[in-house]
């Protein structure tokens, strides 16, 4: 139990283009998911924190309008990097937290890995 | 500002031996504790979760937390080359909306 999937596994993408990024919970429905970005040889640093129907949580210096993220439902997060630039190319992850049995505890997806040209 | 604190390493263990990672944190509030592994290029996978004071053993993990020495470990007995990864130490405090704060990593070598 406690799948999350993300879709696509790694896009490569032109300057000024905007990327959606998918994150689905495939066995229990996420109360919350939280988008995560890491660079190379670094740790993973929290993008915003998503709440099915309700408007995201972005951290400090993460910009919402670059990022739009959207959390349609209660198995589906969306993150869309919006006119992206060589220095948006990382590795993005997302995770979901469950209802009841897997509270508490965050599941992660296998993660995207994009790279703009 | 919250801090979760590991040494990067790299944590060079023969194979068979038991491996030690440590963790401190800085916010007395946390109140759940996590330990997540990952491979090179891969996402991070939940090895094991605490809450109280004591240890948790599970297979060939044990985790350990002393909340009043702000310190979670991690040991990996009968250390395995498939155990060379990152391990990360993630801790939660509820009243902050439940996000996860990390350490950096600890990188660990198995060696055959």
């Amino acid at each position: 139990g406690a799948v999350v999937s993300q879709h696509p596994s790694r896009v490569i993408c032109k300057s000024g283009t905007s990327v959606k990024i998918e994150c689905r919970s495939l066995d229990f429905q996420a109360t919350t998911m939280f988008w995560y970005r890491q660079f190379p040889k670094q740790s993973l640093m929290l993008m915003a924190t998503s709440n099915e129907g309700s408007k995201a949580t972005y951290e400090q210096g993460v910009e919402k309008d670059k990022f739009l993220i959207n959390h349609a439902s209660l198995t589906l997060s969306t993150l869309t990097v919006t006119s992206a630039h060589p220095e948006d190319s990382s590795f993005y992850i997302c995770s979901a937290e469950g209802v009841a049995g897997q509270e508490d505890t965050q599941y992660f997806g296998p993660g995207t890995r994009l790279t703009v040209l | 500002q919250k801090e979760v604190e590991q040494n990067s390493g790299p944590l060079s263990v023969p194979e068979g031996a038991i491996a030690s990672l440590n963790c401190t944190y800085s916010d007395r509030g946390s109140q759940s504790f996590f330990w997540y592994r990952q491979y090179s290029g891969k996402s991070p996978e939940l090895i094991m979760s605490i809450y109280s004071n004591g240890d948790k053993e599970d297979g060939r993990f044990t985790a350990q937390l002393n909340k009043a020495s702000q310190y979670v470990s991690l040991l990996i007995r009968d250390s395995q080359p498939s155990d060379s990864a990152t391990y990360l130490c993630a801790v939660r405090d509820k009243a902050a909306g439940n996000k996860l704060t990390f350490g950096g990593g600890t990188r660990v070598l198995v060696k055959p």
